[in-house]
């Protein structure tokens, strides 16, 4: 069965400094990858998705998803982290071959120190 | 991307009762609904599969005849927690959209079960 690992489940870190969420995954074959971001009262807005093609991914809002084969990995990066980025970060996967199903990690609270 | 709302944002209600959740889509004709139920500190989970005019589709291990799903225009679909128990109280979060590529969630509603 599928599933979508998000090892930490809180982050700290200082307004400026870079920032990694880690996802992994296990699925049968590769799927499709999403990031979503939910702040407090917000419904989940998507920040990237992959599809296919160009392994690293460009999001908004300035975030970036890198997508590694070999390590069934997603992991989602910003090099300077604003204030504003402080919320609860989801990583999902889908099927590539239709569906409507999204199986979620368990989320990474972010917290930004000023 | 679509604007989805739900209401209400928080419902407390008595063991035994039941409780309706509205899941708007405000511009987006929405032919699909979906909805997700979160526990805390865990992942989202998609409980149904809402069809504008038909029955929906139930994930395995949720129980159609406790969770009543009716999507009866392409901007509205309910969900009504029949005979809530404590057990019921979670977050329950709304998606519009076609399949897994694209989906737009509401903010979610808060049912406390007492």
């Amino acid at each position: 069965a599928q599933s979508v690992t998000q090892p930490d489940i809180h982050i700290t870190v200082s307004e400026g400094a870079s920032l990694e969420l880690r996802c992994n995954y296990s699925y049968g074959a590769t799927p499709y990858l999403f990031w979503y971001v939910q702040s407090p009262g917000q419904g989940l807005q998507l920040l990237l998705k992959y599809f296919s093609g160009d392994t690293l991914v460009q999001g908004i809002k300035g975030f970036e998803a890198e997508f590694k084969r070999s390590q069934s990995s997603f992991n989602l990066r910003k090099p300077s982290v604003h204030w504003s980025d402080a919320a609860e970060y989801f990583c999902a996967v889908g099927p590539t071959g239709g569906g409507n199903k999204l199986t979620f990690g368990t989320g990474t609270q972010l917290k930004v120190e000023l | 991307g679509a604007v989805v709302s739900q209401h209400p944002s928080r419902v407390i209600c008595k063991s035994g009762t039941s409780v309706k959740i509205e899941c708007r889509s405000l511009d987006f004709q929405a032919t699909t609904m979906f909805w997700y139920r979160q526990f805390p500190k865990q992942s989202l989970m998609l409980m149904a599969t809402s069809n504008e005019g038909s029955k929906a589709t139930y994930e395995q291990g949720v129980e159609k005849d406790k969770f009543l799903i009716n999507h009866a225009s392409l901007t509205l679909s309910t969900l009504t927690v029949t005979s809530a128990h404590p057990e019921d109280s979670s977050f329950y979060i709304c998606s519009v959209g076609q399949g897994v590529s694209e989906q737009y969630f509401g903010p979610g509603t808060r049912l406390t079960v007492t």
